[in-house]
């Protein structure tokens, strides 16, 4: 079984309506990240959480919001979708002691309309 | 502005030469430098990595080579082979921040 799973993989939606994506992972670790990678720009931070208290606005969080329901779990909302939020979404974890490596999930590709 | 560039958005290489990836960055604030590689439909996936404090490091066909001086990163990928055909990601992480470069996507040809 994968160590990081998200879900749903693939999601069409409208402007305007309100989107979760989820993430839990089984690795035990207490870090967790939303990035969104768009064509040449690379992976950019949305928000990440270094445990189930701590939550933190990345470089790009306007528009999202999240919530960490437990350690293992890690959700990205956009309240209201708009068309640029059409992206790739990966969540991620790391274990503080090993040089910044992160985990991934698969992704998940969202299409605002 | 991008503090991480990848300034090749691809490369094409022959299976058993050697691949050359390259990235530059500006921040020298950073202490580990990364490489991620990427399959179709799957998230990234950690490939090597070196401290602040080396100038290389190498795992099988694997090796990163770091120049503080000049900001350059680099990845080694000796020999080729056509599995080795994906996007790499090279990253610059320091406490709880890591930057990504825009990737490039290596083709290896069989």
């Amino acid at each position: 079984d994968a160590d990081v799973t998200q879900t749903p993989r693939n999601r069409i939606t409208k402007t305007g309506k309100r989107i979760m994506l989820e993430c839990s992972q089984t690795k035990g670790h207490d870090r967790m990240y939303w990035y969104r990678q768009d064509p040449g720009l690379g992976l950019r931070l949305i928000y990440y959480s270094f445990d189930v208290k701590d939550i933190n606005k990345g470089e790009i969080s306007d528009g999202y919001s999240v919530s960490r329901q437990a350690q293992a779990k890690f959700s990205l909302s956009l309240e209201s979708a708009i068309p640029n939020q059409t992206a790739l979404y990966f969540c991620a974890t790391s274990d503080p002691g090993t040089y910044n490596e992160q985990f991934f999930g698969p992704g998940t590709r969202l299409t605002v309309l | 502005d991008q503090q991480v560039k990848q300034n090749s958005p691809s490369l094409s290489v022959q299976e058993g030469r050697i691949s050359i990836l390259n990235c530059d960055y500006t921040n020298s604030m950073f202490d580990y430098f990364l490489w991620y590689k990427k399959y179709p439909a799957e998230g990234p996936t950690f490939l090597i990595s070196i401290s602040s404090i080396k100038d290389k490091n190498e795992d099988g066909r694997f090796t990163v080579f770091l120049n503080k001086s000049a900001k350059h990163l680099s990845l080694h990928i000796v020999p080729s082979q056509p599995g080795d055909s994906a996007v790499y990601f090279c990253a610059i992480g320091g406490g709880f921040k890591t930057i990504f470069g825009a990737g490039t996507r290596l083709f290896v040809k069989a």
